[in-house]
């Protein structure tokens, strides 16, 4: 079945430094791919995604490329902020399947101190 | 356009009873999901609704049950409640199955239920 792997965390960075969080898939079809941010005490937002091989997803300073030939999809920021602080969950949604349903990796804690 | 809502956003349950979450999904969207998000886990799909029948299943037992209603709006009740089934509930609403997984879903804040 589908599967998402994200690395280990928790992860600390200072103000300014760059993410990388790492996040690759298993899938039987062609999935779509999401990451997903989580605030303390709120539901879950989308962040970005991407539908397809090569396709780059981007919003607020951060960007991820599906990569078909290493089943990845890492999430980068060049320089992070305070406000970032918050989980980050890798998902994939099979295109193909009878109801889409999100898998979702076990998720990343960031905080970032100033 | 309005978001995903749900209620209540707390709830205390004592082992052996049963519960009823709510769902109203976002203006637009006609597909409820409803994941489960134990502590310091990522959420696992429980089940998913459209044209108001079930469209699919996780790995949860049958006391896991649901609705959708004709606006679209949905409820997730669980019977029998066990000390584990304390976690996050969330709600996505999304475009019809197939869609969702392109332009994405739309997540409620969820209800947080604790079982003692």
């Amino acid at each position: 079945g589908d599967s998402v792997t994200q690395m280990e965390g928790p992860v600390t960075l200072s103000e300014e430094a760059f993410l990388t969080i790492n996040c690759t898939y298993t899938a039987t079809g062609y999935p779509s791919l999401f990451w997903y941010v989580q605030y303390p005490g709120e539901g879950l937002q989308l962040l970005l995604k991407a539908t397809k091989a090569d396709d780059k997803g981007s919003n607020k300073g951060f960007e991820a490329t599906y990569r078909k030939e290493t089943t990845s999809f890492h999430l980068e920021k060049g320089s992070v902020q305070v406000s970032d602080s918050a989980v980050y969950f890798c998902a994939l949604s099979e295109l193909a399947g009878a109801n889409s349903k999100l898998t979702f990796g076990k998720g990343i804690t960031l905080s970032v101190r100033p | 356009e309005t978001g995903v809502t749900q209620s209540p956003t707390h709830l205390i349950k004592t082992r052996g009873q049963q519960v009823t979450l709510r769902c109203s999904s976002q203006s637009g969207h006609n597909t409820v999901s409803w994941y489960q998000q134990a502590l310091g886990q990522g959420p696992q799909f429980i089940f998913q609704y459209y044209r108001e029948e079930e469209n699919g299943r996780g790995n949860f037992p049958p006391r896991f049950s649901g609705l959708q209603f004709p606006n679209y709006s949905s409820e997730l009740n669980v019977n029998a409640l066990e000390l584990d089934d304390s976690a996050l509930y969330l709600c996505a609403s999304s475009l019809p199955p197939g869609q969702g997984a392109f332009y994405g879903y739309t997540f409620g804040s969820g209800t947080r239920l604790t079982v003692v």
